[in-house]
């Protein structure tokens, strides 16, 4: 069955330093996401991304957040600057040929920022 | 915006008994109400979902009712079993924007 799948599983920063997160969505699925959980908080939007473009985005996701599909295959959020507030786990999602298809998640990437 | 609410946050049941966990919703736009469950480790796992043009909606042990009225759905586990417990998590979208409620830690005790 095909996943979602997300590199790395760790990953552990110094404050002020830039991450990329990588995710590799289901193959054919159009539509990725990236979202977050705080330990001991929901998970929260951060971005939805489309047709090469950003779709929609939450108040979270500012300047020091961007995102990227570099190939056919891979989608990356990138911190410019992380703060220790950053440190979250962080989860990627897709779904198919609809912006209401169920959206699939991977195994997610535990951001600690120090 | 959207925003969903939970409850009960944690809840612990006996093998065999029936596990019942409710969300609100406040966007009378909101059209898709999926439910996750998440286990130690791993993503959130789809296990059921549920459009607004339904009221109910079963898949062998799970079922989720919606209450478009009051804005409430439920997520419904009968004949609970010891692989049952996880973080379950509603959610509620208008769009592609999924926006969670807080989670339930369900525990089935043997």
């Amino acid at each position: 069955e095909p996943e979602v799948t997300q590199t790395p599983s760790h990953q552990v920063t110094q404050m002020g330093q830039e991450v990329i997160l990588r995710c590799v969505p289901i193959s054919n699925h159009l539509y990725f996401y990236w979202y977050r959980q705080i330990l001991g908080q929901k998970v929260e939007f951060l971005v939805s991304f489309y047709n090469n473009e950003i779709s929609e985005k939450s108040e979270i996701f500012d300047d020091q957040f961007s995102v990227e599909r570099p190939d056919g295959s891979n989608f990356t959020l990138k911190i410019r600057s992380t703060k220790l507030e950053d440190s979250a786990m962080y989860f990627c999602a897709s779904s198919g040929w609809s912006s209401t298809d169920t959206q699939y998640f991977g195994p997610g990437t535990r951001l600690t920022v120090l | 915006g959207e925003n969903v609410e939970q409850h009960p946050s944690t809840l612990s049941v006996q093998e065999g008994d029936s596990a019942v966990i409710k969300c609100t919703y406040s966007d009378s736009a909101s059209n898709y109400f999926p439910w996750y469950k998440q286990e130690l480790g791993k993503g959130p796992q789809l296990i059921i979902d549920i459009r607004s043009n339904v009221g109910e909606k079963k898949d062998q042990r799970i079922a989720v009712t919606l209450n478009k009225t009051a804005k409430h759905f439920s997520l419904h586990i009968t004949e609970t079993q010891p692989e049952d417990s996880a973080v379950y998590f509603c959610a509620g979208a208008a769009g592609n924007k999924l926006t969670f409620g807080g989670g339930t830690r369900v525990l089935v005790k043997p």
